[in-house]
């Protein structure tokens, strides 16, 4: 199976800061990754599927990047609605897995 | 507007059975991937189960053999039987909407399930 490695676990930032996430997977996973925003006691959101397209309705300035087995998901200017935990998902092939999340912090 | 709500969640004993089922509306379901995710408490989501648009499941090694997910078309409803419950599938169990090559694009709000004597 492939394990999805996120980091950091957690970081703190301030509004109008540039954010990124890693994600390493364990093996090739192609482009076949998305990225979830979830806000404590709510479900999760997709924000970016196929390592860089944006889902509809998800503001330009979160944006994917990477392919094979290094993805980074970058917030170009953190707004106080950004604040959050982000998990990876692959969907290369079953079993799916998430990565472990990074919680944003002010 | 799509639409996702489970329930059947509750507090269950070791070795237990639960079905969870989520009702969905706003699309065409018959045709469409559904999948659960959960959550336990404090931690990351963890896939559990999918089926495809075919009818074809999958499940996660930790749930195979005591989870089965199933769907009624003509009540656009989706169904998890857990069976042989442990405490470590205590958890919100989310039911979401799978389009391949995308994501789970639509969740519901969770159902809790808590596995304790």
């Amino acid at each position: 199976a492939i394990q999805m490695t996120q980091s950091p676990s957690s970081l703190s930032a301030s509004v109008g800061d540039r954010v990124t996430i890693s994600c390493r997977a364990s093996q090739d996973i192609r482009n076949e990754l998305g990225w979830y925003q979830q806000k404590p006691g709510k479900a999760p959101n997709l924000l970016i599927y196929s390592t860089s397209s944006l889902q509809s309705g998800v503001p330009s300035r979160f944006s994917g990047s990477g392919s094979d087995t290094d993805f980074t998901l970058t917030i170009s200017s953190l707004q106080p609605e950004d604040f959050a935990t982000y998990y990876c998902l692959h969907d290369a092939n079953y079993p799916l897995s998430f990565g472990g999340g990074t919680k944003v912090e002010i | 507007e799509v639409q996702l709500l489970e329930s059947g969640g509750g507090l269950v004993q070791p070795g237990g059975s639960l079905r969870l089922s989520c009702v969905t509306s706003g699309f065409i379901f018959s045709s469409s991937a559904m999948g659960w995710v959960r959550q336990a408490p404090g931690k990351g989501l963890e896939w559990v189960s999918t089926v495809e648009g075919s009818g074809a499941t999958k499940y996660a090694d930790s749930v195979k053999g005591r989870f089965t997910i199933s769907r009624d078309k003509s009540k656009s409803m989706l169904y998890l039987q857990m069976d042989s419950l442990r405490a470590e599938d205590t958890a919100l169990y989310y039911c979401a909407r799978w389009i391949t090559d995308t994501g789970f694009d639509y969740w519901g709000q969770g159902s809790l399930v808590t596995v304790s004597s």
